[in-house]
């Protein structure tokens, strides 16, 4: 069965510290992972991961995939209270289905 | 609309009534995804088009969800005979058509069911 895990479940830290969130996956015909943040309502997209070692950077986020173990990290540095909110992992995979699989999310609380 | 557009916000209605949602994908976009989320579950896929047609209705959950698209655009889900089961907020999402494009979601339609 395919299936998207994600850890830890939530996380409180103090601003300006940097945190490290995990996805690990097993699916068959994997296409790429994506990373999103959702606070209140729709979740917005950061990152689409397709290919091992390459790090995609956006500020503070950037994450990395590595697909001979399977897994990917989100690192956030320097965190702010905005970062506060429930960041989600989704596998993209193709065959008879096109679709995304999520994992739970990991819910992050940055407090002052 | 830049973003996908979802309408209602939120919906609350009685047990065994229909309910129909109503999703806007971005301009351009052929391919369009509903999703389900639970209190404190993850999402999960429903259906998917490409264009009018729905290649993948494996998420839907029994015969009472169906959903169409006209137009190659404007998408609703329909729930028949409302459960309590059903409440939580449906989510639509949409790409190109190249599935390496990633999915822009909407910010949800809340569905309560009393």
């Amino acid at each position: 069965e395919d299936k998207v895990v994600q850890s830890p479940l939530s996380l409180v830290v103090h601003e300006g510290d940097t945190v490290t969130l995990n996805c690990s996956y097993e699916v068959t015909n994997f296409r790429s992972l994506l990373w999103y943040k959702q606070e209140k309502k729709a979740p917005t997209f950061l990152f689409m991961l397709t290919s091992s070692g390459i790090e995609k950077k956006s500020g503070r986020l950037s994450s990395i995939l590595d697909k001979k173990e399977l897994f990917s990290i989100l690192n956030i540095t320097a965190t702010q209270t905005g970062d506060s909110a429930v960041y989600l992992c989704a596998v993209f995979y193709t065959g008879t289905a096109s679709k995304l699989t999520f994992g739970t999310g990991t819910r992050l609380q940055v407090t002052l | 609309g830049a973003g996908v557009s979802q309408s209602p916000s939120n919906k609350v209605t009685e047990k065994g009534k229909d309910v129909e949602l109503r999703c806007d994908p971005i301009s351009g976009h052929t391919a369009l995804y509903w999703y389900r989320q639970s209190l404190g579950q993850g999402l999960e896929f429903l259906i998917y088009f490409q264009g009018n047609s729905a290649p993948d209705k494996s998420g839907l959950p029994s015969d009472r969800f169906s959903a169409e698209r006209t137009g190659g655009s404007v998408s609703t889900l329909t729930i028949q005979r409302t459960q309590q089961e059903d409440s939580a907020v449906y989510l639509c999402a949409s790409s190109f058509w190249d599935s390496n494009q990633p999915q822009h979601f909407g910010d949800g339609t809340r569905l309560s069911i009393l």
